[in-house]
């Protein structure tokens, strides 16, 4: 089946940091990916949907340049958290969509990220 | 008032009872509908997606979409403590690939 991996699983960093979360699809190629955020006991909340050499569309009050989403091959998409601060601390979970107009998304495992 | 409700639970059942796990939605332009299974720490896994209305059975899953009421349902027959997990409805627009999901339901199976 289709593998969606995601580095790191869990970091920690320092208010006022950046931090960069690497997800892969490592036995497809990724059209699409999405990066989603989730706190305790709520829904995923999509932030973006990166295509692959182009812009990431935002969701609305998701802040772009925060959030910087790069998706530069069909295999690699990342998301840096500029100037972290403690309430950016969560789940960040990504999915990627294999090929245009097959519409299953496939899951990494997620990064927990605090924020001291 | 959210497009997608789910009772978060938790909810307790013992080994080999029949579950049943619900949403309701409000958005009437959403044509297809997923459950997912997710365990502590870890990504969601798609475990059942269905189109328009009616049943889908794959083994111990069976998914029932209802639009008339706008009510999706998951029910696990003969549930093991492996499928103890928070199992999340979601769903979407026909040809829109944005992915609206509920809060999930934490589910404990106990032996």
């Amino acid at each position: 089946g289709a593998v969606v991996s995601q580095h790191p699983s869990r970091v920690i960093c320092k208010s006022g940091t950046s931090v960069k979360i690497e997800c892969r699809s490592l036995d497809f190629q990724a059209t699409t990916m999405f990066w989603y955020r989730q706190f305790p006991k709520k829904s995923l909340m999509l932030m973006a949907t990166s295509n692959e050499g182009s812009k990431a569309t935002y969701e609305q009050g998701v802040e772009k340049d925060k959030f910087l989403i790069n998706h530069a091959s069909l295999t690699l998409s990342t998301l840096t958290v500029t100037s972290a601060h403690p309430e950016d601390s969560s789940f960040y979970i990504c999915s990627a969509r294999a090929l245009a107009g097959y519409d299953e998304q496939y899951f990494g495992p997620g990064t927990r990220l605090t924020v001291t | 008032q959210k497009e997608v409700e789910q009772d978060p639970g938790p909810l307790s059942v013992p080994e080999g009872a029949i579950v049943s796990l619900n949403c309701t939605y409000s958005n009437s332009a959403f044509q297809y509908f997923m459950w997912y299974r997710q365990y502590s720490r870890k990504g969601p896994e798609l475990l059942m997606y269905t189109y328009s209305s009616g049943n889908k059975e794959d083994g111990r899953f069976t998914a029932q979409v209802d639009k008339s009421s706008k009510y999706i349902s998951l029910f696990i027959r003969d549930s093991q403590p492996s499928d103890s997990a928070t199992y999340l409805c979601a769903m979407k627009k026909g040809g829109n690939e944005k992915l609206t999901f509920g809060t999930g339901t934490r589910l404990t199976i106990i032996p």
